[in-house]
């Protein structure tokens, strides 16, 4: 069964702080890697990362894909308090062909809180 | 702000009735997946639809089923509900582009209360 654990549960910080978001996962024929940032509702897509894209950054946000530790980070530079939400990390597996199932497993989430 | 649509926000069923939800694909995309995340835990698949045709199944039973139309819009349908379907439902659409899959967005969901 394959499985996904983020860590830690929650983390609380101030305004200006670096965060290091963390992801581990245990399937079989790893696709891809997704990071999703949950405020109330909606989980927002940010990067999608593959063996073919292990390294994405956009602003503030960056994110890299360990295929060997079978790990993803999450880094947040300069947080504000907008950046308050679920982070939500999921995986794709599975053998691929036109057609077939694209199941994600997520792991239950990172709350994290921006104190001004 | 994604192209993906969902209705209603919020419902409220007593338990043993029926539900239909609704979900408007972005556009171009192909496939659609539902998901349910209880509160405080993260989605589980429900399952995928691709050209109307359902293509994989999580673990759920039966009761949970589902359509796509020509327009690539879905709907997820459960039967006698239980009060343990109180959950926020999501659909996600996709481009299955024969290469792969393309980033998976998410509707701002349906909030399922049974009582």
């Amino acid at each position: 069964e394959d499985k996904v654990v983020q860590s830690p549960l929650s983390l609380v910080v101030h305004e200006g702080d670096t965060v290091t978001l963390n992801c581990s996962y245990e399937v079989t024929n790893f696709r891809s890697l997704l990071w999703y940032k949950q405020e109330k509702k909606a989980p927002t897509f940010l990067f999608m990362l593959t063996s073919s894209g292990i390294e994405k950054k956009s602003g503030r946000l960056s994110s890299i894909l360990d295929k060997k530790e079978l790990s993803s980070i999450l880094n947040i530079t300069a947080t504000q308090t907008g950046d308050s939400a679920i982070y939500l990390c999921a995986v794709e597996a599975g053998l691929w062909s036109s057609g077939s199932a694209r199941q994600l497993t997520f792991g239950s989430g990172t709350q994290l809180t921006v104190l001004p | 702000e994604t192209g993906v649509t969902q209705s209603p926000t919020h419902l409220i069923k007593t338990r043993g009735q029926q539900v239909t939800l609704r979900c408007s694909s972005q556009s171009g995309h192909n496939t659609v997946s539902w998901y349910q995340q209880a509160l405080g835990q993260g989605p589980q698949f429900i399952f995928q639809y691709y050209r109307e045709e359902e293509n994989g199944r999580g673990n759920f039973p039966p009761r949970f089923s589902g359509l796509q139309f020509p327009n690539y819009s879905s709907e997820l349908n459960v039967n006698a509900l239980e009060l343990d379907d109180s959950a926020l439902y999501l659909c996600a659409s996709s481009l299955d582009n024969s290469a792969g899959f393309t980033e998976a967005f998410f509707g701002q969901g349906t909030r399922l209360t049974v009582v």
